[in-house]
């Protein structure tokens, strides 16, 4: 079965740095879609980066980036010079197209970023 | 473009109330699926819809739960009887055709359901 794996239920990371976010993925499946979200307190979900299991590039959006190893079935997400505003729950997901499912998203628990003055 | 339309986004009910909830996908997207977030918690797929058919359903729970998506009109989400623990957010997600892989997916701004 499907399943996505995000391992750290809470990150810190100072104002400025760069963070690195979890996640791995289980599929037998060669062509898969894996999303990051952004849920603010607000609870919207803002569509962050997206990468295609045959995308040959690592995705790039802005300050977020997509470290995606395929071998590892790892797909972390990088944001760089972290702000205040990035503080928010990251939400990992992935998309398999089963012909009898209609590509759902399967999502992780999150990890609750929280950036420091 | 409208984007995907979700309604009420605050709902509150007393147990053992109904509550609907709606979803107006894109424009052209004739795909919609539900899901649900508790507190402190991922997103879990509830149903899968195209219109006039359920396609999976796998997520719905088995009682109170139902979920139609007319030919005309929104998508609703019906919970019977509802009981504190469906306190949750519903978020909606629409597709066009029948689209299994890429970044075509777009949620609503989802409707939060707190039961007292």
């Amino acid at each position: 079965a499907q399943k996505i794996t995000q391992t750290q239920p809470g990150m810190f990371v100072q104002e400025k740095e760069a963070v690195t976010l979890d996640c791995t993925y289980d599929t037998s499946d060669p062509s898969y879609g894996l999303f990051w979200y952004k849920q603010p307190s607000s609870g919207e979900m803002i569509f962050l980066i997206y990468q295609g299991s045959y995308d040959q590039q690592n995705a790039t959006e802005g300050r977020y980036s997509l470290n995606f190893q395929k071998a590892r079935k790892s797909a972390n997400l990088v944001i760089s010079a972290s702000q205040l505003g990035d503080s928010a729950m990251y939400l990992c997901a992935m998309r398999e197209p089963s012909y009898n499912q209609g590509g759902k998203l399967i999502f992780g628990q999150g990890t609750e970023l929280s950036v420091k003055p | 473009n409208a984007g995907v339309m979700q309604n009420p986004r605050h709902l509150v009910r007393r147990r053992g109330q109904e509550a609907r909830l709606r979803c107006s996908p894109m424009k052209g997207h004739s795909h919609v699926y539900w899901y649900r977030q508790l507190p402190e918690e991922g997103l879990k797929f509830m149903v899968y819809l195209q219109k006039e058919n359920i396609i999976d359903e796998s997520g719905m729970p088995k009682e109170r739960f139902s979920a139609e998506f007319p030919k005309e009109g929104p998508s609703i989400l019906r919970i019977q009887q509802v009981v504190r623990g469906d306190s949750a957010a519903y978020f909606c997600a629409s597709s066009p055709w029948d689209s299994r892989s890429g970044n075509t997916i777009y949620f609503g701004e989802g409707s939060w359901l707190t039961v007292v």
